[in-house]
């Protein structure tokens, strides 16, 4: 069961340039999520989404653009690279809980370098 | 508004020392979740305890417990007995209705350092 995957594992751009970073989830999880981390923040959230189909702003969202066509897939895209991107992007999911928090599972990681 | 504090940016110890990691969290809703991670050198994210606000009972797993407190709105985390396999950052984590559930907020998070 591999959970939640992330591709690329590693990634350096040039400032300007665009990048896609793709997250699957294998546990037919509804939520999906995209957090940043940087050094002594802690991770924050920059997109989220609540089903296939539907995504929404969280924390960070500035210069990033989130799509969720599959409910398996989550994609962050990155249309200008800039310096202040460079961070660690988690990807993670969870189970649908209206009433409640369940428990969010993450993915390796994607390290991020912008030039 | 909410949030997490991790006051303690390090910790060093040596194996076998007991270590309490502090969180203390901040939300008006009455109805809230606070989680433990730990993300080892090699970077993933383990999620490690799921506590709701009403349930105060003090966990222990192993060598882990942790103590809820919502008199003094803490969830700390204690290691006994650490082992080097124990170094990781460990970050505490906060969801509330009024934030949107399902809407972790993150604590700078705590590096423990266990010595040989």
């Amino acid at each position: 069961n591999a959970g939640v995957t992330q591709t690329p594992k590693f990634r350096v751009l040039k400032t300007g340039q665009s990048m896609t970073l793709l997250c699957a989830q294998d546990m037919n999880h509804e939520y999906m999520y995209w957090y940043r981390q940087d050094p002594g923040m802690g991770l924050r959230l920059i997109h989220y989404s609540v089903g296939e189909g539907t995504t929404a702003k969280g924390e960070v969202p500035d210069g990033y653009n989130v799509s969720r066509l599959k409910k398996q897939n989550f994609l962050l895209g990155l249309e200008s690279a800039a310096p202040s991107q460079t961070s660690v992007y988690f990807c993670a999911s969870s189970r649908l809980e209206r009433t409640s928090t369940d428990t969010q599972y993450f993915g390796p990681g994607t390290r991020l370098t912008v030039l | 508004a909410q949030k997490v504090t991790q006051a303690q940016t390090e910790i060093s110890v040596v194996e076998k020392e007991d270590v309490t990691l502090d969180c203390v969290y901040e939300t008006r809703d009455t109805t809230y979740y606070l989680f433990w991670y730990k993300q080892p050198p090699s970077g993933e994210l383990v999620f490690l305890i799921r506590r709701n606000s009403f349930d105060e009972q003090n966990e222990i797993s192993g060598r882990y417990s942790w103590n809820f407190q919502k008199s003094t709105s803490s969830f700390n985390f204690t290691i006994t007995a650490s082992q080097v396999v124990d170094s990781a950052v460990y970050f505490c984590a906060l969801s509330a209705l009024s934030g949107g559930y399902n809407k972790l907020i993150f604590g700078a998070g705590t590096r423990l350092a266990v010595h040989p």
